[in-house]
């Protein structure tokens, strides 16, 4: 078990270009999500994969974002046309099961730190 | 959106002393989860509580879910440096967290 990995771990970029990250989560953890967090307050829900199917999506994720999760393993997400306000940690987390979401533990990346100039 | 409120927002205390950190919110929760995040980490899961009234211990972290599951507490007992961290309830299908408390124990 070598945890959730989130690649790069930061990225800087300037205002307009697209930018992509990568989680691999925990090996036959079919669920997966993606929250984007800024400084010193809670992670917020963007997306949750079951398997490769994208079952929920909150409205925080513009069209300006993506994810996907082709073969049910990694996700990678996009942000395009980047803005000084998607500046944030971005995480990661992965879980095991079918059953009810709530008795699923989350086991969470280090996340992706993103500056936008 | 269920929103999970946490008070406080900062709290900075001296080794050995004893806190309360509170989760609030207006809507009842199938269950409540507790992480601890530090500095650039990704959130640890503490602590699972599903049922309403339900205190669980783990070593001098003592938490409780309320009667009407609608709201959770988290209390140290004689606080260490190693406490310091981000604290954040989560709630339902752990989608919700809270706006987190941010803990500083001094030495």
């Amino acid at each position: 078990d070598t945890g959730v990995s989130q690649n790069p771990r930061h990225k800087i970029t300037k205002r307009g270009q697209n930018v992509t990250f990568r989680c691999d989560p925990i090996s036959e953890h079919n669920r997966l999500y993606w929250y984007r967090q800024t400084l010193g307050q809670g992670p917020e829900f963007l997306t949750y994969f079951q398997n490769e199917a994208q079952l929920e999506k909150s409205r925080l994720l513009s069209d300006r974002f993506s994810a996907e999760r082709p073969k049910g393993s990694f996700s990678t997400l996009e942000i395009q046309r980047t803005e000084q306000g998607d500046s944030a940690m971005y995480l990661c987390a992965s879980s095991k099961g079918t059953g009810f979401l709530a008795k699923n533990i989350q086991y969470f990346g280090a996340g992706t730190r993103l500056s936008v100039l | 959106t269920q929103l999970l409120e946490q008070s406080p927002q900062f709290l900075s205390i001296q080794e050995g002393e004893n806190l309360t950190v509170y989760c609030n919110s207006s809507s009842v929760f199938s269950s409540l989860q507790w992480y601890r995040q530090e500095p650039g980490e990704g959130p640890v899961l503490l602590v699972t509580v599903v049922t309403g009234g339900e205190v669980k211990k783990l070593k001098r972290l003592t938490f409780q879910f309320g009667d009407a599951r609608k709201d959770s507490s988290l209390h140290i007992t004689a606080a260490q440096p190693g406490d310091t961290g981000l604290y954040l309830c989560a709630g339902g299908h752990q989608f919700y967290f809270g706006t987190g408390t941010s803990l500083t124990v001094i030495p």
